[in-house]
Formats: structure tokens, C-alpha cells, sequence
């Protein structure tokens, strides 16, 4: 079955860099596009960015451009979130998802990322 | 900046029904906007419940179903059960590749 697995994330100081990796299997990843979703503690969920199937587009939140890097890895069925210059505000639990037609169709189980 | 709107809480009986709506600060929820729920218990990832305004996700009984009312987004549990307490949010398709989640609703049967 489709299984999204987050690892990468941990505690870095602010400014600092983390990059998060999503290993996608049960399906074939090369054909759906990706979400990164964030859940700050005791926040709601904040959808964070989107890449295409293959990779031509990337879109992100108005609060992470420029920061923060979406890319895949088809060969490796891996996505990535690469995150620089990191604030306190970053500090959430990180989900990556499978797209559906406009949603998030399944998700992983996310991993933590600390600013402090 | 768009904000998606959700009741901050919601209370039902068990047995009972409830809607929740997802709308948006300025203008109105359309099927363009390709409303999704998602259900949250504390600690667990999101669970994936209804996509594109009304289509239940794969093994989601239908005693949930999503619609449009009016200008909002709208899910509808009926026949409320004790497990269905926990958090429930709503996205919305923003276009140019874009999303936005509303702030969610904490449902409580009792």
C-alpha cells in the first residue's frame, strides 16, 4: 500500500539549515505531484509547498518563499524540503502528501523540526 | 491575504448531526476552490475524508459527506460517534499551485 515516510528533521538554531527527505513507496512516484505540510504544536495544519509530478513547478507559502526549496528525486522515489535560514516560527511537526485531484490524498506521518 | 474561515468548536450528541463549514474571508467557496476535509486525533497525522467538495476518500464511512451551503464549504456528520471527537480541517484550492488550510474545528460529542 501507499506509505510516505519523513525523516530529517531534528534541532537547529535560528538562521540555520535542515533538510527534510519524504521516501515514497507503494506507488509510482514519478507520476504524482507532492505536498509538504506543517503543523506548528497546538496549531492547526499550514500547507507549506507543492511540486509537480516532474518537477517543472514548484509553489510555496507566502511564509516559507524564498526559504525553503521543494524538490524530488524519481530515481530514489524522494522528496525533499530544503530549509535555510530557519526561524522560530518554523518549528512544527512536517508532513509530506501524495496529491489527489486538488488535495492531499495520503499522508505520512511527519517528522519534528525544533528552531530553538 | 485570503483567510479560510472554520467555527473554532463545534459541539454534538451522540447519535446527532453536525455541519461544519469552511469559508473564506472574502468571496465564496465554489467547486473551483476543490474543497477537501481532513480528520486529526491528537498525536496521528491527518486522515484524508472528503475531496472535491463531496467525494468520500477510500474507506470513509457515509455518515460523512461534504457539500456546498451556500457560499461555504460544508461537512456533515450524521450519526455522530464518540470516536469522531477530534479535529477536523478544511483546504482550499487557491489556484497558481496554491493552498490554503482554514484553522480547523475542534468537534466535541457529548
Amino acid at each position: 500500500q501507499v506509505q510516505l515516510v519523513e525523516s530529517g528533521g531534528g534541532v537547529v538554531q535560528p538562521g540555520g539549515s535542515l533538510r527534510l527527505s519524504c521516501a515514497a513507496s507503494g506507488f509510482t512516484f514519478s507520476t504524482y505531484g507532492m505536498h509538504w505540510v506543517r503543523q506548528a504544536p497546538g496549531k492547526g495544519l499550514e500547507w507549506v509547498s507543492f511540486i509537480r509530478y516532474d518537477g517543472s513547478n514548484k509553489h510555496y507559502a507566502d511564509s516559507v518563499k524564498g526559504r525553503f526549496t521543494i524538490s524530488r528525486d524519481s530515481s530514489k522515489n524522494t522528496l525533499y524540503l530544503q530549509m535555510n535560514s530557519l526561524r522560530a516560527e518554523d518549528t512544527a511537526f512536517y508532513y509530506c502528501a501524495k496529491e489527489g485531484a486538488y488535495y492531499m490524498d495520503v499522508w505520512g506521518k511527519g517528522t519534528t523540526v525544533t528552531v530553538s | 491575504q485570503t483567510v479560510v474561515t472554520q467555527e473554532p468548536s463545534f459541539s454534538v450528541s451522540p447519535g446527532g448531526t453536525v455541519t461544519l463549514t469552511c469559508g473564506l474571508s472574502s468571496g465564496s467557496v465554489s467547486p473551483s476552490s476543490y474543497p477537501s476535509w481532513y480528520q486529526q486525533t491528537p498525536g496521528q497525522a491527518p486522515r484524508t475524508l472528503i475531496y472535491s467538495t463531496n467525494t468520500r476518500s477510500s474507506g470513509v464511512p457515509d455518515r460523512f459527506s461534504g457539500s456546498i451551503l451556500g457560499n461555504k464549504a460544508a461537512l456533515t456528520i450524521t450519526g455522530a460517534q464518540a470516536d469522531d471527537e477530534c479535529d477536523y480541517y478544511c483546504v482550499l484550492y487557491m489556484g497558481s499551485g496554491t493552498w490554503v488550510f482554514g484553522g480547523g474545528t475542534k468537534l466535541t460529542v457529548l
